[in-house]
């Protein structure tokens, strides 16, 4: 079956404009997360849905931040008046539940969008 | 603070050989440990993980062994290969609990590039 796929693979953008990274998860997966990774990074966690609700927002790091999962599947994170920090590769990743994890729980990623905020 | 450290950026090894990576953790309530594999342009992929109830778990030519005591871990990948050249994460969950966050967040290294040559 589909993987994890996000849209656009590549997004180039000016300071202070707004963004939207779309993330569809594999069919059927309730746990959607958002991690992003700067160079020379591990992915760092943002936020995790369980279904359409934010279980964990922790991991945002201010409020220019905002994911929503209105019907359970797909999901857009959004970002406003972009900052050259924002500049990374944003990762989503789908698992069957949320919860802990375990082997049967793992979570897939997808290919990613990379983000360059000029 | 990084929770989760891969103090080693980088490793060399020849086709056949074993590849030792290393990882390293500083949060005693992690109870679940991943290794995943990165190739350029992708997502990780789920290469192997661990319980903490276990202190080893062996899939084909990948193993991964885990000392609580020491908090550290380690992935054996013997005969390496060069199709094995990529970088690989440590990751880890659980824990946390007295911030509220939830089960399934993982925490990631910075990664290790393993290079194998013919």
């Amino acid at each position: 079956g589909a993987g994890v796929s996000q849209t656009p693979s590549n997004k180039v953008t000016e300071k202070g404009k707004y963004v939207e990274l779309r993330c569809d998860p594999i069919s059927g997966h309730t746990a959607l997360y958002w991690y992003r990774q700067s160079l020379g990074q591990g992915p760092e966690f943002l936020i995790y849905f369980q279904g359409t609700g934010a279980a964990d927002d922790s991991g945002l790091p201010n409020d220019r931040f905002f994911a929503v999962r209105p019907e359970g599947s797909v999901s857009t994170l959004k970002i406003q008046r972009t900052e050259r920090g924002d500049s990374a590769v944003y990762l989503c990743a789908s698992s069957l539940v949320g919860g802990t994890q375990s082997s049967y729980n793992e979570q897939f990623f997808g290919p990613g969008t990379r983000l360059t905020v000029l | 603070d990084q929770q989760v450290k891969q103090n080693s950026p980088s490793l060399s090894v020849q086709e056949g050989r074993i590849s030792i990576l290393n990882c390293d953790y500083t949060n005693s309530m992690f109870d679940y440990f991943l290794w995943y594999k990165k190739y350029p342009a992708e997502g990780p992929t789920f290469l192997i993980s661990i319980s903490s109830i276990k202190d080893k778990n062996e899939d084909g030519r990948f193993t991964v062994f885990l000392n609580k005591s020491a908090k550290h871990l380690s992935l054996h990948i013997v005969p390496s290969q060069p199709g094995d050249s990529a970088v690989y994460f440590c990751a880890a969950s659980g824990g946390d609990y007295d911030r509220g966050s939830t089960l399934g967040r993982l925490y990631f290294g910075r990664g290790t590039q393993l290079t194998v040559w013919p």
